[in-house]
């Protein structure tokens, strides 16, 4: 059976500071990963995806992720931080029956 | 560009009350799905479909039920509407490539049962 957990859920970071969002995750067989982001009162939107090949993967608005099967881990990064990058952030695990498992979620805050 | 669209942002129901909510995806894909969104559980699956007419319920499908007589449309059906339904309800649609393709997320609606 596939699981995510997210630690921390709650981020706050100073505009122009590190963003690192952490994933690990539990899967029987080789995982699909995601990370999608939600703004206040809208859907999902799609940040990256890994499948396969290239363990860095890079995604929208600066965002990137790294898959360490070692670890287990899929952690969201981005450089600097933005006032408009503020919002929920959910990492996924999919499996060759199409389901999603999805993280409980981290909330970014960026502080100005 | 890709869209699933639900049919209601906002909806109040009364307790006891039948709710629809619907989802349409212009897509063609196989797979659509419903989940519920709550502060602190994250998405959590109530029912999906891999083809017309066909449903597989997921982890929470007790007081719901579904519909999808045409691919495009997938409704999701309180029988009976409580107050502990009271949530963000979110449509997700995906192609049929064993797991690799993501979920393409309609904006949600958020229902309050009272």
């Amino acid at each position: 059976a596939q699981s995510v957990t997210q630690l921390g859920s709650h981020v706050s970071v100073s505009e122009g500071a590190l963003v690192l969002l952490r994933c690990n995750y539990s899967s029987s067989v080789p995982p699909y990963l995601f990370w999608y982001v939600q703004y206040p009162n809208q859907g999902l939107q799609l940040l990256l995806k890994y499948t396969t090949g290239a363990t860095l993967v890079k995604g929208i608005n600066g965002f990137e992720a790294e898959f360490k099967k070692s670890e287990t881990s899929f952690h969201l990064t981005k450089p600097s931080a933005h006032m408009s990058d503020a919002a929920e952030y959910f990492c996924a695990v999919s499996d060759a029956g199409n389901q999603f498992y999805f993280g409980t979620g981290t909330s970014l805050t960026v502080i100005p | 560009d890709v869209k699933v669209t639900q049919s209601s942002r906002y909806l109040v129901k009364r307790t006891g009350e039948k709710v629809f909510l619907e989802c349409v995806q212009d897509m063609d894909h196989e797979n659509m799905f419903w989940y519920r969104q709550d502060p602190g559980l994250g998405l959590r699956l109530i029912y999906f479909s891999y083809d017309v007419k066909m449903k597989e319920k997921g982890d929470i499908p007790e007081g719901y039920s579904v519909s999808r007589e045409k691919k495009e449309r997938f409704s999701l059906i309180l029988e009976s509407a409580s107050t502990n339904q009271t949530s963000m309800y979110l449509c997700a649609s995906s192609g049929s490539d064993r797991g690799k393709t993501e979920q393409y997320f309609g904006p949600g609606t958020r229902l309050t049962v009272t």
